[in-house]
This record gives C-alpha cells, sequence and structure tokens, in this order.
C-alpha cells in the first residue's frame, strides 16, 4: 500500500534552518511528484512547492521561493523539503503529499515544527 | 495568483441534513477544482477529483459539481462521522502553481 512516512517533530530558534523528509513506499516514486504543504495552527492549508520526482523539476509558491529548496533522493525514495531563515509564523504542521500533477492522493502524517526562542 | 473563496466558514448541521459547500475561483479553471476532507489532528484526505470525480472508497453521501469558476461540494445524509474541515484546492495547469480554499468547518449538533 502507498505511504508516505515523514521525520519527526523539530524545534527551532528564530533564523535557523530545518530539513524534514518523506520516504515513500508502495508504489513507482518517479511516476508521481510530490508537494509540500503548511499548516499553521487553526489555520487552512498552505502550498509551498513542488518537484518532479523523475526530472527533479522544481515550483514554489512565491511566498516561499526565497526559504525553501525541495529536493528528492530516488535511490532512498525519498524527498525533502528544507526551509531557512524560521520565523514564528512557520510554527505549523508540514505535509508532504503525492500528486500526479492535480490532485493529491496520499498525504504523509504530518510534520510539527516549533519555531521558538 | 488564483484565490479560492468558500462559503459558508462554518455550518452548524443535523444529522441527515444535506450539506452543500461552494468555492469560487478568482480566474477560470476548468474542472481542475478538487475537495479534502480533515478532521482534528489528521492528514487530508481526498473526497473529490476534477470537480466531480469521486475518490476511490469515498462514501456516495460526497458529490461535487461545478467547473469554470463555481464548485460544489454536497453532503447527502449527513452523518456524525462527517464532523470536519473541509478544503477545496485548485491545480490550473495554466500556472503550476496551487491554491486551497480557506476551509470550511462543518461542526454536527
Amino acid at each position: 500500500q502507498v505511504q508516505l512516512v515523514q521525520s519527526g517533530a523539530e524545534v527551532r530558534k528564530p533564523g535557523a534552518s530545518l530539513k524534514i523528509s518523506c520516504k515513500a513506499s508502495g508504489y513507482t516514486f518517479t511516476s508521481y511528484s510530490i508537494h509540500w504543504v503548511r499548516q499553521a495552527p487553526g489555520q487552512s492549508l498552505e502550498w509551498m512547492g513542488w518537484i518532479n520526482a523523475d526530472n527533479a523539476k522544481t515550483k514554489y509558491s512565491e511566498k516561499f521561493q526565497d526559504r525553501v529548496t525541495i529536493t528528492t533522493d530516488t535511490s532512498a525514495s525519498t524527498a525533502y523539503m528544507e526551509l531557512r531563515s524560521l520565523r514564528s509564523e512557520d510554527t505549523a504542521v508540514f505535509y508532504c503529499a503525492r500528486s500526479t500533477g492535480s490532485y493529491y492522493d496520499y498525504w504523509g502524517q504530518g510534520t510539527l515544527v516549533t519555531v521558538s526562542s | 495568483e488564483i484565490v479560492l473563496t468558500q462559503s459558508p466558514d462554518f455550518q452548524s448541521v443535523t444529522p441527515k441534513e444535506k450539506v452543500t459547500i461552494t468555492c469560487r475561483a478568482s480566474q477560470r479553471i476548468g474542472n481542475a477544482l478538487h475537495w479534502y476532507q480533515q478532521k482534528p489532528n489528521q492528514s487530508p484526505k481526498l473526497l473529490i477529483k476534477y470537480a466531480s470525480q469521486s475518490f476511490s472508497g469515498v462514501p456516495s453521501r460526497f458529490s461535487g459539481s461545478g467547473s469554470g469558476t463555481d464548485f460544489t461540494l454536497t453532503i447527502n445524509s449527513l452523518e456524525a462521522e462527517d464532523a470536519a474541515t473541509y478544503y477545496c484546492h485548485q491545480s490550473s495547469s495554466f500556472t503550476s502553481m496551487y491554491t486551497f480554499g480557506q476551509g470550511t468547518k462543518l461542526e454536527i449538533k
């Protein structure tokens, strides 16, 4: 069965960076793209960007473009999302999701990130 | 950026009631509109893809319609387990950028 398993919760100070992993199983990793979504406490879902796992082409939201980098390790069927210059509003749950290029049919369990001094 | 506006933001409903949630896009997006359900402390789950296609395993009481800029998610004969927040999501191929609506929270009385 398809699974996306994300790395565990993180605590960072303002200005720091973090890198979250999303390990895929149960399907051919390079046949789909992986998207990343942020959800602040009590807030809506916010699209951050995506990567084509086949050719590593990326597209980022203008809001995050200067601070985010999405990569893959196809040998490990794993996608990564690095977010830099963390600020308090980055305190959120971050999700990875599998996509055919349109809808998201499988989601990771989410990674809670807390940014606090 | 394509903005999605959902209505209502919140609705309190009784079991067996019919519920309609709307999502309006700021530009025409064809049928590139999808619906998700998110329960507290859970990841979102896909309900409807491409405006009206039910995702595998989703109960038949959930249905979607619309195209262009105006879309609707309908839940027939609401059940207690449908208490959740519902989000619309667009995936316009023209921009390769994606956005979500602000969400509609359903409370079951």
